[in-house]
């Protein structure tokens, strides 16, 4: 069974802070995604990675990077955490091939900063 | 870049009719189209999903179809129940673009919320 962790499920963070949210997926999936969920938005593709140490920017990567140092993990980093940074953030991992792949999504991290 | 529109926002049917949830996409390059479940706390959780070379398909009360020349698809649950309450996703993508087949990621609509009335 696919498993897909996050690192907090809640984080309080305060205004210029820099802001580590870790996943890890253990079912060597190649392709790993972020996205932030908020209310009437539904979810939006922030950074995801095909492959270790690339990255491709997603709709609004910008206030956002990427690390991605092994196959397991893929690190979202607030290098100066906003105030409209305040939003759930969802991890996904998936197998890579044609054809498209279900993405199998973390529990998610709700982040606040004040 | 890829859009995707969903309507309608929010869906209220009786236990036991069907639901019907559209979706149009605006790339022509999109290959892929899941359909993702989110439960109200919950991760969302994928349900169905089709790929661009087939025109519908069908798992027990869930459906979909797809019309590439319109860029329109469209979920169908029939006999709905009351666990069927959530809020639905579409989404569309074009996997393989990269090397080794990694694929973008995944352009959502905002969601649909689907009541359902006892």
């Amino acid at each position: 069974d696919v498993k897909v962790t996050q690192s907090s499920r809640y984080l309080v963070k305060r205004t210029g802070e820099k802001v580590f949210l870790e996943c890890v997926q253990d079912m060597d999936h190649e392709n790993m995604f972020w996205y932030r969920q908020d209310p009437g938005l539904g979810l939006r593709l922030i950074y995801f990675s095909y492959d270790v140490k690339m990255k491709e920017k997603g709709d609004i990567p910008e206030g956002y990077s990427v690390s991605r140092e092994k196959k397991e993990r893929f690190s979202l980093i607030l290098e100066s955490a906003s105030t409209n940074q305040t939003s759930m953030y969802l991890c996904a991992s998936s197998l890579a091939g044609t054809g498209g792949y279900e993405q199998y999504f973390g529990p998610g991290t709700r982040l606040t900063v004040t | 870049g890829e859009n995707v529109e969903q309507h309608p926002s929010t869906l209220s049917v009786q236990e036991g009719d069907s639901a019907v949830i559209k979706c149009t996409y605006s790339d022509s390059a999109s290959n892929y189209f899941p359909w993702y479940k989110q439960e109200l706390g919950k991760r969302p959780q994928l349900i169905i999903d089709i790929r661009s070379n087939v025109g519908e398909k069908k798992d027990q009360r869930i459906a979909v179809t797809l019309n590439k020349t319109a860029k329109h698809f469209s979920l169908h649950i029939t006999e709905t129940q009351p666990e069927d309450s959530a809020v639905y996703f579409c989404a569309a993508s074009n996997s393989g673009r990269y090397s080794g087949g990694g694929a973008d990621g995944l352009t959502f609509g905002k969601g649909t919320h689907l009541i359902i009335q006892p």
